[in-house]
């Protein structure tokens, strides 16, 4: 089955402890994207990958960081969490970008709360 | 990258039609409207894309002027599982990978 899979789906952490969301999908997609999602805040992008080992910043990275070493996976991780960093995110991935006549395909979410 | 608007949020009933309405003035050449739905604590999903006219899928039907600064997300005989946030994204491959996508519009559909 064709999806995106985002590990853990449900965390709570501390302030200050480092920690990885990953993010997996099995379409062969050369674009991976990270967004959060805060109430009434939309989706808000944080940063994307257009193909292996390029990435560049959203609009929201300041506190985030992310690789990608192999066209499958796109971690998104957070060096040393904060209060406010506590929000929905979600991982998608699309053929070739985020537009066009290419659909993004969405993971199921991760909720994180950052104490 | 086009800017969006939309209501932020419609009511409606079962049975009925709803259209909502997208505006997007600065859209570019390369620019494609496609539209996502979203339940809660989902991720969004597709649910119709085009360019430019009128286009009609098994779930919806998008309309898009000529000029293309607006587009209408047209939802017929609505039922109580369409209650979702509707975005729509603006956006082409040729401006790298920036995706911004508006703050939706929350349809709620009553009985």
């Amino acid at each position: 089955e064709a999806q995106v899979t985002q590990n853990p789906r449900y965390l709570i952490t501390v302030t200050g402890k480092k920690l990885t969301v990953t993010c997996s999908q099995n379409m062969n997609h050369e674009y991976m994207s990270w967004y959060r999602q805060d109430p009434g805040l939309g989706l808000r992008q944080i940063y994307y990958s257009m193909n292996v080992e390029v990435t560049d910043k959203g609009d929201v990275p300041e506190g985030y960081k992310v690789s990608r070493k192999e066209k499958r996976n796109f971690p998104l991780i957070l060096e040393s969490p904060s209060p406010n960093q506590t929000s929905l995110y979600f991982c998608a991935s699309s053929l070739y970008g985020p537009g066009g006549t290419d659909t993004q395909y969405f993971g199921p979410g991760t909720r994180l709360t950052v104490l | 990258l086009a800017k969006t608007t939309q209501p932020i949020s419609m009511d409606s009933y079962e049975g009925q039609e709803v259209n909502i309405t997208c505006s997007h003035n600065n859209i570019a050449t390369n620019d494609y409207i496609t539209w996502y739905q979203q339940f809660p604590s989902q991720g969004p999903r597709f649910i119709i894309q085009g360019y430019k006219t009128k286009v009609t899928n098994e779930v919806a039907s998008l309309f898009i002027p000529a000029d293309r600064k607006s587009s209408t997300l047209s939802l017929p005989r609505v039922s109580l599982s369409d209650t979702a946030v509707y975005y729509c994204l603006v956006a082409s491959n040729t401006n790298a990978g920036k995706s911004t996508f508006g703050d939706g519009t929350t349809l709620t559909v009553k009985p």
